[in-house]
């Protein structure tokens, strides 16, 4: 069965701190992905990797960075948190399709992150 | 440009019901599309995809979509709501490397 776990269900951070938050996928894909959901906006694309060390941004890059230095792990970092960073945070992953489509995604259970 | 529209942001059925949820796009080249679902504090979950072949999927839980390419939709169904299909609901499409979700249809199933 496919797995994507996420570090934490919760999470609860003061401004300015710097946040970590973590993704790991046990499928051997080479897509992985993060999203923020807020209420009325849907998923929106924050970064995106199609490889180890490769990334791309997405709809809403500003004020994140991610790493990737393994396959297998995604990690989303906020440098210094906002009180407009309190959402919640979706990790997915993919393999790739035909005809340069992503296939199906895979998403964790989600991190759901308070900034006081 | 891509997009995903979702008619409707809240449906309500009836126990017992059909269930409709649609879900229009637009695209330049024959895309994948895919159905989630989200429960309440919880990632989503694949309900049912679409990519070559057969144009009506079926998908877990009861559920299935047909792709009507000349339309260009790709509507759920479900012939017999139940209280456990009370969710969230994203429609999503995949093309060229880009993947694009609606803006989600709340489901309630009313007893």
């Amino acid at each position: 069965d496919v797995k994507v776990t996420q570090s934490s269900r919760y999470l609860v951070k003061r401004t300015g701190e710097k946040v970590f938050l973590e993704c790991v996928q046990d499928m051997d894909h080479e897509n992985m992905f993060w999203y923020r959901q807020d209420p009325g906006l849907g998923l929106r694309l924050i970064y995106f990797s199609y490889d180890v060390k490769m990334k791309e941004k997405g709809d809403i890059p500003e004020g994140y960075s991610v790493s990737r230095e393994k396959k297998e792990r995604f990690s989303l970092i906020l440098e210094s948190a906002s009180t407009n960073q309190t959402s919640m945070y979706l990790c997915a992953s993919s393999s790739p399709g035909a005809a340069d489509h992503f296939d199906t995604q895979y998403f964790g259970p989600g991190t759901r992150l308070t900034v006081l | 440009a891509q997009s995903v529209t979702q008619l409707g942001s809240h449906v309500s059925v009836s126990e017992g019901a059909l269930v409709l949820l649609r879900c229009n796009y637009s695209s330049s080249v024959p895309p994948y599309l895919f159905w989630y679902v989200q429960y309440p504090n919880q990632g989503l979950q694949l309900l049912l995809k679409y990519t070559t072949g057969a144009t009506l999927v079926k998908g877990i839980n009861g559920f299935e979509a047909e792709f009507k390419k000349s339309e260009t939709s790709f509507h759920l169904t479900k012939p017999s709501a139940h209280m456990s299909d009370a969710a969230e609901y994203f429609c999503a499409v995949s093309e060229r490397n880009q993947f694009y979700f609606g803006t989600g249809t709340s489901l309630t199933v009313i007893p």
